[in-house]
């Protein structure tokens, strides 16, 4: 069965150091979105890519977070410097299609201290 | 923007039947979901309506008025493994936008 890859599953970064997180979509899916989520509250959209453009990143903190998607397919989440208030889940998800069904891969706990 | 509520919490007993509540304010709205979150996992999609009325699919079902702006996930027979986070999400028009609401704690109790 077709998933969502994200690595890596866990990481532990010092404040003020880079950080990546990588996604690998389901095949064929045009849309991927990034989600933050913080424990006990829901997905907060970061950004949303429509094959390889940017359709929403009204909420990425954009003097600290990047992301990109060159070709389409997989993408890459780069915060630097991290802060400690960045520690959360950051959730990758893809959609085929207008229908409300998004498949999230296992996300990244990000720990900063 | 987008705004979406749910209630915080929610408790159950087993074979219960339990109904969380969404009411959301958006633009360009075409349908809402419902996903399904375990402590640790990621969110599973449960459910989906774009048009008003009930989905049924197994022991759940979900319901969507357009005009009043809400909807509700419907939990039937309720099992201990159905303890978990329930989120409501609307989507947009031409974007394809997923915004979640914070979520609705199921607890189910023997």
């Amino acid at each position: 069965e077709a998933e969502v890859a994200q690595s890596p599953r866990y990481k532990i970064t010092e404040k003020s150091q880079a950080v990546a997180f990588w996604c690998d979509p389901i095949s064929g899916h045009a849309t991927l979105y990034w989600y933050r989520q913080i424990l006990g509250q829901g997905p907060e959209l970061l950004v949303q890519f429509q094959d390889e453009s940017v359709v929403d990143d009204s909420q990425l903190p954009k003097d600290r977070f990047s992301a990109e998607r060159l070709k389409g397919v997989d993408s890459t989440l780069k915060i630097q410097p991290a802060e400690l208030g960045d520690s959360a889940m950051y959730l990758c998800a893809s959609s085929s299609r207008s229908s409300g069904e998004a498949f999230f891969g296992q996300g990244t706990r990000l720990t900063v201290v | 923007g987008q705004s979406l509520e749910q209630p915080s919490e929610v408790t159950a007993v087993e074979g219960a039947i339990v109904q969380i509540n969404c009411t959301y304010q958006t633009s360009g709205f075409y349908g809402l979901s419902w996903y399904q979150q375990h402590d640790g996992g990621a969110p599973t999609f449960l459910s989906y309506n774009a048009l008003d009325g009930l989905e049924e699919t197994g022991r759940f079902s979900s319901f969507l008025s357009r005009s009043d702006s809400y909807g509700y996930l419907l939990l039937q027979e309720l099992q201990m493994k159905d303890s978990a986070s329930y989120f409501c999400a609307v989507g947009s028009y031409n974007t394809d936008k997923l915004i979640f609401g914070t979520g609705t704690r199921l607890q189910v109790f023997p």
